[in-house]
C-alpha cells in the first residue's frame, strides 16, 4: 500500500551502533504500529501508538524505542543495536473503530554485524 | 495476553484441491481475527476478516469460519491457484481495545501444479 512508507529499505549495521527506522503515512489514521518479523515467529508487536501524545509497548519492547513525531510518523530506534535484532521490521496504520484492517508498509530488513 | 497457535505450519496442495488452516486463540475477549497473506518479498495484505458475532464468511474462493466456544477460527481456500502460494497468518484483536494484533506463526502454502 503505497500511503504507508518506510525508510530506510534495507540497512546493514555493526553492534553497538544506533539504528533509526522511519515510518509515514498518508491514510490519517491515528493508530500506528512497529512489528518486527522473523522466520517461524509470525510478526511481533514492538510498539504502538493511539496518537501523538500516547505510546504503548507492545510484547517484545526491550532494545527498542519509538518516536511519533506527528500523526503521519512513527520512528523506531535501536539505541544500540545487537545480532539478535537482525529481522524484517514492518509498520502498519490503522483507525478503528471505522477501519479496524491494519495497513501495512513495504518493511525494512535491518542487518546487524 | 492473547496467544493463537496456527497450524500447519508448511502446506502443499495440487491446484485445485482445497486448502484450510486453522488458528487457536487464547483470550476469550477477542473479537476480531484477520487473515493476511505475505507474497514472498512482500508486505502482508488483509485478505479476509470475521467478527465475533458472524460464525461465517465467505469471499469468491476464500472463507473464515469461527468457532467462539472452541475459540478457534479457519481459513478455508478452494480451487487453488499457483497465485494463492504465499504465506497465510491468522490474527486475533479486540476490536477497539488498542486493535492490537496478536499473530500466529503463519503457513507456508504452496500450490503446485
Amino acid at each position: 500500500d503505497a500511503d504507508v512508507t518506510q525508510t530506510p529499505r534495507n540497512r546493514i549495521t555493526k553492534t553497538g551502533k544506533r539504528i533509526m527506522l522511519e515510518c509515514s503515512q498518508t491514510k490519517g489514521h491515528d493508530r500506528m504500529y512497529w512489528y518486527r518479523q522473523d522466520p517461524g515467529l509470525g510478526l511481533r508487536l514492538i510498539y504502538y501508538s493511539f496518537d501523538v501524545k500516547d505510546i504503548n509497548k507492545g510484547e517484545i519492547s526491550d532494545g527498542y524505542s519509538v518516536s511519533r513525531q506527528a500523526q503521519a510518523k512513527f520512528s523506531l530506534s535501536l539505541e544500540s543495536a545487537i545480532p539478535n535484532q537482525t529481522a524484517l521490521y514492518f509498520c502498519a496504520t490503522s483507525d478503528p473503530p471505522l477501519v479496524d484492517e491494519q495497513f501495512f508498509g513495504p518493511g525494512t530488513r535491518l542487518t546487524v554485524l | 495476553g492473547e496467544n493463537v497457535e496456527q497450524h500447519p505450519s508448511t502446506l502443499s496442495v495440487q491446484e485445485g484441491d482445497s486448502a484450510v488452516i486453522k488458528c487457536t486463540y487464547s483470550d476469550s475477549a477477542s473479537n476480531y481475527f484477520p487473515w493476511y497473506k505475505q507474497e514472498l518479498g512482500k508486505r502482508p495484505q488483509l485478505i479476509i476478516d470475521i467478527r465475533s458475532n458472524v460464525g461465517e464468511k465467505k469471499d469468491q474462493r476464500i472463507a473464515v469460519t469461527l468457532n467462539k466456544t472452541a475459540k478457534h477460527f479457519s481459513l478455508h481456500i478452494t480451487e487453488t491457484q499457483p497465485e494463492d502460494s504465499a504465506v497465510y497468518f491468522c490474527a486475533a484483536s479486540i476490536s477497539g481495545g488498542g486493535n492490537k494484533l496478536t499473530f500466529g506463526t503463519g503457513t507456508q502454502l504452496k500450490v503446485e501444479l
